[in-house]
């Protein structure tokens, strides 16, 4: 069975500009999360998707970050316009419905904004 | 609302003792525990999960984790570190929803 897939692994930016993560969930894997991990920290929930429908984004700083899941398969992360303190590893997840308490996690896109 | 605090951000321990990372829960439902592991430049991995069923949670490479509800703690134990148990372990609890709260991670060293 392919894990959650993730790209790119590494991408640096300068501020200000934007960036876009992928994910593709393990197949049939209904719901997809996304975290962000910054150095030294455990992993904080920006989003999570319920086949293409948005469940929680209430940390999701919606200012700069968007994301999508349009087809409810795979899904993008968007960060417009990138600062400082968005460098951090972002993290893409997913957990099938019958066993909703594991997740299932990709190696994740390293993010380092100059 | 849940939150973990993991006790101490680094454990060393020499191959062959005992591994025990600490974990304290809040919540305020009844909880979901987990334990996550991640090795350098990989993903989180599950080790081990309480869903209420039995208080010992026998997990994968040979941990486990007891619930104790009166301390609210889900620390995590192996009776002999290996070289390769290395690697950053993270306790996330979770509610009805499902969706995890991780703690700041414990970053286990094992010394030869």
């Amino acid at each position: 069975e392919a894990g959650v897939a993730q790209s790119p692994r590494y991408k640096i930016i300068e501020k200000r500009q934007s960036v876009a993560f992928w994910c593709n969930p393990i197949s049939g894997h209904a719901t997809l999360y996304w975290y962000q991990q910054i150095l030294g920290q455990g992993p904080k929930l920006l989003i999570q998707f319920q086949n293409n429908g948005v469940v929680d984004d209430s940390q999701l700083p919606k200012d700069r970050f968007s994301a999508e899941r349009l087809k409810g398969v795979d899904s993008t992360l968007k960060i417009q316009p990138a600062k400082l303190e968005d460098s951090a590893v972002y993290l893409c997840a997913s957990s099938s419905d019958s066993d909703p308490g594991e997740l299932f996690f990709g190696e994740g896109s390293r993010l380092t904004v100059l | 609302a849940q939150s973990v605090t993991q006790l101490g951000s680094h454990v060393s321990v020499s191959e062959g003792a005992l591994v025990l990372l600490r974990c304290n829960y809040s919540s305020s439902v009844p909880p979901y525990l987990f334990w996550y592991v991640q090795y350098p430049n990989q993903g989180l991995q599950l080790l081990l999960k309480y869903t209420s069923a039995a208080t010992l949670v026998k997990g994968i490479n040979g941990f486990e984790a007891e619930f104790k509800k009166s301390e609210t703690s889900f620390h995590l134990t192996k009776p002999s570190a290996h070289m390769s148990d290395a690697a950053e372990y993270f306790c996330a609890v979770s509610g009805g929803s499902y969706i995890p709260t991780f703690g700041r991670g414990t970053s286990l060293i094992v010394h030869p």
